[in-house]
Order: structure tokens, then sequence, then C-alpha cells
């Protein structure tokens, strides 16, 4: 079975601090692929990234910047100097090739405030 | 930029109703989701589709059906709405391929906020 854990329910900073998100994920598959989704208080849903477990290069994009550890099974999200735009709740997903047809599981997510 | 609109923002149906939420998207997509986002839970996928006309059970697809007549289009459908289907519903969908970057990315409507009272 897959499964996605955040076990970070809630999470709030000061502005400019940097917070990381956890995520945790359990699969069989040796092809899979992890996202992480941004949903800001109008309530879509918004793509952040898309990495295969083949790359476990990190990634940076401008503040954010993602930690992919197969040894570990984990795909943790990091904000650097958190600004109140970055409020909102984040799901990390994974998906299988294996179980076919683009099926995403998704963790509980997590809701992260950024106070000024 | 891919574009995934959903009927309504807001929808209050009354126990018993028939209730039909509908999501279109503009970008030639094969396949489309329909999820419920209840607190605690995240997101649940109650019914997919990967062509026009086919469908297939997500992991709660129990009190719901869809239908897919055009491709561009996947409707959700509540036969007897009842108050433990009061939840976010979010439309997705995604290219068919695998394996390609962003092609089998899900990119999701802004949501109906379902309330049955």
């Amino acid at each position: 079975a897959q499964k996605v854990t955040q076990a970070q329910t809630e999470i709030s900073v000061v502005e400019k601090e940097d917070v990381t998100l956890d995520c945790v994920y359990e699969t069989r598959d040796t092809t899979y692929y992890l996202f992480w989704y941004k949903q800001p208080p109008s309530g879509e849903l918004v793509f952040l990234i898309r990495r295969n477990s083949f790359d476990e290069q990190n990634e940076i994009s401008g503040r954010y910047s993602w930690n992919f550890q197969k040894s570990t099974s984990s795909f943790n999200f990091t904000i650097t100097a958190s600004q109140v735009v970055d409020s909102a709740v984040y799901f990390c997903a994974l998906k299988s090739i294996l179980q076919g047809a683009q099926k995403l599981v998704f963790g509980q997510g997590t809701r992260l405030t950024i106070n000024p | 930029d891919v574009k995934v609109t959903q009927s309504s923002r807001y929808l209050v149906k009354r126990t018993g109703e028939k209730v039909f939420l509908e999501c279109v998207q503009d970008m030639d997509h094969e396949n489309m989701f329909w999820y419920r986002q209840d607190p605690g839970l995240g997101l649940r996928l109650i019914y997919f589709s990967y062509d026009v006309k086919m469908k297939e059970k997500g992991d709660i697809p129990e009190g719901y059906s869809v239908s897919r007549e055009k491709k561009e289009r996947f409707s959700l459908i509540l036969e007897s709405a009842s108050t433990n289907q009061t939840s976010m519903y979010l439309c997705a969908s995604s290219f068919q391929g695998f394996g390609q970057p962003s092609t089998d990315t899900q990119y999701f409507g802004p949501g109906t906020r379902l309330t049955v009272l």
C-alpha cells in the first residue's frame, strides 16, 4: 500500500524565518514520483514541484528548496526567509507508475501560517 | 497556462437532492479526476477518467457517479445528497504520458465547497 505522512498539522512562524515541511512516504515500487502542491486561501491547488524516484538531487527555486532522501523515504520542503504570502496549506503527494492511471496519494496537509 | 474551471465555488443543497458538479479543462488533457478534501484527511480520490466515456473508481466512490461525454468536461453526480457528503470537491486534469516532465502532473480547479443540509 502507498501512504504519505505529513506529521506537522499546523506550523506558525514569524516572517523571515526559515521553515521546513516534512513529508514521509511509503511505497514498494521502485519507480514513482513525488509532488508538492500549495493551496492558498482561494482553494486552488497550485503545483510546485515533481521529482522522480531516480533523481535524488536537491532542488532550489528561489526561496523554495526540496530535499529528497530515498534512504529515509522523505521529501522535505524548506521555505527560506518566509513571507506572509507563503501562508497556505501544503500537500505532499506520491504517484507510482505501476499503480497506473495517474493515481496520486496525498498526505493530510500542513497548514503554514506566516505572521508579520 | 492550464485552466481547470469548476461550475460553482459554493453550493448549498438539501438531503436527497441530486447534485451535479461540473469541471472543464482547456488543455486537451486525457485524464480527469474528482477528489474530495476534508480536514485531517487530505485529498481522497472519488473517480477518474482516462478517456471519453471511460471511468474508474477511486478510493471512495460510494454515493457518487461520474459522466464524461466530452474530453474537456467531467461531471460528478451525487444521486441523493447526504450530510456526510458536505465537503470541498476538487477537480483535476493531466496528460496521459508517463515519464515526461510536466506531462503527468495534475492541475487543479478552484474547488467547489458543497454543503448538504
